[in-house]
């Protein structure tokens, strides 16, 4: 399977525990990307890498998260201190401008639950 | 603010016929535009886009219209299958290239045998 990966897929964790997700994206696609998803609303932007280069944060993002891609390949979501407004499907997802490609491929997402 | 939006939140269509799925955008530096499909508990898959220089691209049974001057897109399935069943969504970029997305709300398309 040469997709975006994503793990865990599921995690359930009490309220002001951290918790990482990890993505690995299609292999050579320099560009990465976190969106995140809540129930009834469309995928939501929350900041993109260029490599290992983080260009754009949305202001979603709170001091809270903290994502990083350290060599440029995989990248991790850490959330520190949950809070229950931050269950959701967090999404990864890869692109390839360079190489002529402009789609985002998405991940299957990690389903997060703050109980 | 709701930059893109999909108004209908569900569709039911016979199989066979043609399913229409529409979508309203507001932010005029907007200029590509694409589909998503998604089934439960997975991610987003990309069917189709179409960038501002053009006003219909088709792919298959998918076909994308693009009216900028009402900022509406509208997504044609025709002919609807069973395997349609799902949530789709639209979503915008402001520049081609700059793939940061904005997407709507989704609308929950049910094909009927």
């Amino acid at each position: 399977d040469t997709g975006v990966s994503q793990n865990p897929r599921h995690k359930i964790t009490k309220r002001g525990q951290n918790v990482t997700f990890r993505c690995d994206p299609i292999s050579e696609h320099n560009r990465l990307y976190w969106y995140r998803q809540t129930l009834g609303q469309g995928p939501e932007f929350l900041t993109y890498f260029q490599n290992e280069a983080q260009l754009e944060k949305s202001r979603l993002l709170s001091d809270r998260f903290s994502a990083e891609r350290p060599k440029g390949s995989f990248s991790t979501l850490e959330i520190q201190r949950t809070e229950q407004g931050d269950s959701a499907m967090y999404l990864c997802a890869s692109s390839d401008p360079q190489g002529g490609g402009n789609t985002i491929y998405f991940g299957e997402g990690s389903w997060l639950t703050v109980v | 603010d709701q930059q893109v939006k999909q108004n209908s939140p569900s569709l039911s269509v016979q199989e066979g016929r043609i399913s229409i799925l529409n979508c309203d955008y507001t932010n005029s530096m907007f200029d590509y535009f694409l589909w998503y499909k998604k089934y439960p508990a997975e991610g987003p898959t990309f069917l189709i886009s179409i960038s501002s220089i053009k006003d219909k691209n088709e792919d298959g049974r998918f076909t994308v219209f693009l009216n900028k001057s009402a900022k509406h897109l509208s997504l044609h399935i025709v002919p609807s299958q069973p395997g349609d069943s799902a949530v789709y969504f639209c979503a915008a970029s402001a520049y081609f290239g700059n793939e940061k997305l904005t997407f709507g709300t989704g609308t929950r398309l049910t094909i009927i045998p």
